[in-house]
Parts: C-alpha cells; structure tokens; sequence
C-alpha cells in the first residue's frame, strides 16, 4: 500500500525557512521508474508544481520559484524533504506530496496535504 | 516553460449530460506526459486520466481523455453526482518540468 505524509508547521513567520518532510511507504525512492514532487494550492486557487527529485537525485524546479526551494531526499529514511526561503503570506498554501511515475508521467499517489499559514 | 490553460473556467452541467473539458498546451506535449486530475473540496487530487488517453486505476469508464500535440480534451460521457468538481490537466515538459492548468469546475446546473 502507497502512502505519502507531509509534515511541517502550520504557521510560520514571514522572512522565515519553511522546511516540510515528505514520508513515504510502500515504495522505494531509489525505484527508478517513481519520483516525488512538491504541489501547493493557495485557498481557492490552482495547483502549482513547485519541485520534483528522481531516483538518482537529479532535481528540478519551478521557474518562478527556483531561487527560494531546495529539495532532497533521504532514502534510508523514505523521506523527501522541501526548504522554500524568506517565506510569505502570499505563500500560505496547502502544500501536497506526490509520487510521480516517471513514463507514463502522472502522479499516482497523493499525500493529504498539510496547511502552511505565514503570519507574523 | 509551457504553459496550460483550461477552458471554460466553469461548466455548469445536469446530471447525466455529458460533459467536455478542453486543455491547451503553449507548445506541443508528448501524449505520455499529459494526465488529467479530479479534486474535490477539502480532498487532495486524484489521479483520472495519463498518458492522455489511459484510465488510472479504478476510474469508471465513463471518464475518457483524448488528443496530442497541443489540444486535449477530458470527456465524461454520462455526469454522475459525484463528478461534480474542479478537474485539472498537467503536463511533464524536456526541461524536467511540470505544469498544471488553472482548472475547470464543474459544477451542477
């Protein structure tokens, strides 16, 4: 059984580091056919694709927001952690985990998503 | 960086019509890189439709996806209550990237 989790806090203040951890079971992050993605969802607003890492520890990000995230992960540990800078509020979003399949490419697996507020 | 744009914004529909869902691509995709999501409120999305054509697991068949090059098209051939939602397309681009459409909510009429 697939299962990601995202966990991180729930509110922090603007200029500060938000670091969400990713925890998945079920598979392996060093499968060379699955990679994990990061997505946020502003309140009522769309999805946007934030950061992606593969199995060999290639890694991709959002233009807009390349200069602000950093993504790893731990395979030992199943875990896949995001850091975005000088946080927000514009940044308050529910942030979301995903497993990407590689070919064809689709996120077939979806964390539940954890609620980040960025308020002094 | 390709960009989606969904249109309409919003389809209001009954129960039982039929129901399309347009999705165009700023440049052209691969087929294997385009995939349709269902999200309801509160809910995180749900895998519907990859590789522009192929039902994920467990999704009726009532839900079908075609087209390539810059123009897809999500169909629901017969709108059950529980389709009532905002649908999203995505693409995965040669840059390692991934882009989402502003999506389409399909509410009921």
């Amino acid at each position: 059984q697939v299962t990601l989790k995202e966990s991180g806090p729930v509110l922090v203040k603007p200029t500060e580091t938000l670091t969400l951890t990713c925890t998945v079971s079920g598979f392996s992050l060093s499968n060379a056919r699955m990679g994990v993605s990061w997505i946020r969802q502003p309140p009522g607003k769309a999805l946007e694709w934030l950061a992606h890492i593969f199995s060999n520890d290639e890694k991709s990000y959002s233009t807009s927001l390349k200069s602000r995230l950093t993504i790893s992960k731990d395979t030992s540990k199943s875990q896949v952690v995001l850091t975005m800078t000088n946080m927000d509020p514009v940044d308050t979003a529910t942030y979301y985990c995903a497993r990407m399949r590689v070919v064809p490419a689709a996120m077939d697996y979806w964390g539940q998503g954890t609620l980040v507020t960025v308020s002094s | 960086e390709i960009v989606l744009t969904q249109s309409p914004g919003t389809l209001s529909l009954s129960p039982g019509e039929r129901a399309t869902l347009s999705c165009r691509a700023s440049q052209s995709v691969s087929s294997s890189y385009l995939a349709w999501y269902q999200q309801k409120p509160g809910q995180a999305p749900r895998l519907l439709i990859y590789g522009a054509s192929s039902r994920a697991t467990g999704i009726p068949d009532r839900f079908s996806g075609s087209g390539s090059g810059t123009d897809f098209t999500l169909t629901i051939s017969r709108l059950e209550p529980e389709d009532f939602a905002v649908y999203y397309c995505q693409q995965y681009g040669s840059s390692l990237m991934y882009t989402f459409g502003q999506g389409t909510k399909l509410e009921i009429k």
